[in-house]
C-alpha cells in the first residue's frame, strides 16, 4: 500500500484558498488518489478522487503532477464550516475500498 | 445525511461484556465496511462484506466478528471488551464490490463505544 504524508495541521482565514499537499512517493500504476473530509464525531465524507492531471467538482479541485508522487487538494474561499480533518488516501479503488488506508489526516482550522 | 444509519449512537458498557453494533447501508448498496477510530490509531479498516459474504479483513481482533444479513444490514459483535476497545465505530457502504469508477463510499454517523 502506498504510504502518504500530509501536514498534521494547517490554519487559514475565511475567504482564502487553502491548498493541502499530500506526498505519495511509492504510488502504484493502478492507484487512485482520494480525499475525504471528517468533522468531529462524524463519519468521513468523500470530497474528490483523481488519477492524473486535474479534477474539479463543486467542492474542491485536485491537482496531480505528471509523476503522481504528490497531489494537492485545493479548497477555494474557505469558510468556518470547512474546519475539519482532511484525509489523503492512495490505493487501487478497483480492488475495493478495503485497500485504502486512512492516515492521521490534516486538521484544517479556519478562523474569522 | 449519507443515508447510512447506525445504532446505537452511544454505548457504555463494562470490561468483559459483549455488545452488538448495527448498520443499515444506503438503499441499493451491497457493500458494507466497518472501521474503528480511536484517538491514537486514527481510522482503521476492520472488515468488508459484500452481499452477505465476507470479502476482506483488516485489523480486526479475534474477539470481534461481523456479519451481513439477507436484507443487507450488518452487525459488528465485540466481545470480552477491554478498555482499549473504546472508540468510534463507523460503518460505510458503497454500491459495488469494488470501488472503481464513480462508486463512492458513504459513512454512517458512527457508534461511540465507551468501555469502563
Amino acid at each position: 500500500l502506498a504510504k502518504t504524508t500530509q501536514p498534521i495541521s494547517m490554519d487559514s482565514y475565511e475567504g482564502q484558498e487553502v491548498n493541502i499537499t499530500c506526498s505519495h512517493n511509492n504510488i502504484a500504476t493502478n492507484d487512485y488518489i482520494t480525499w475525504y473530509q471528517q468533522f468531529p464525531s462524524q463519519g468521513p465524507r468523500f470530497i474528490i478522487q483523481g488519477y492524473k492531471t486535474k479534477v474539479t467538482n463543486e467542492v474542491a479541485s485536485l491537482f496531480i503532477p505528471a509523476d503522481r508522487k504528490s497531489s494537492t487538494l485545493s479548497l477555494p474561499r474557505v469558510s468556518l464550516s470547512d474546519t475539519a480533518v482532511y484525509y489523503c488516501l492512495v490505493g487501487d479503488v478497483n480492488s475495493g475500498y478495503s485497500t485504502l488506508t486512512f492516515g492521521k489526516g490534516t486538521m484544517l482550522l479556519v478562523s474569522p | 445525511d449519507s443515508g447510512v444509519t447506525q445504532t446505537p449512537k452511544h454505548l457504555i458498557t463494562a470490561t468483559g461484556q459483549r455488545v452488538t453494533l448495527r448498520c443499515s447501508p444506503r438503499s441499493g448498496d451491497l457493500s458494507v465496511y466497518w472501521y474503528q477510530q480511536s484517538l491514537d490509531q486514527g481510522l482503521q479498516f476492520l472488515i468488508h462484506y459484500y452481499n452477505g459474504e465476507e470479502r476482506a479483513k483488516g485489523n480486526i481482533l479475534e474477539r470481534f466478528s461481523a456479519q451481513q444479513f439477507p436484507d443487507l444490514h450488518s452487525e459488528l459483535n465485540l466481545s470480552s471488551l477491554e478498555l482499549g476497545d473504546s472508540a468510534l465505530y463507523f460503518c460505510a457502504s458503497s454500491t459495488s464490490l469494488i470501488g472503481g469508477g464513480t462508486d463512492t463510499q458513504y459513512f454512517g454517523p458512527g457508534t461511540r463505544l465507551t468501555v469502563l
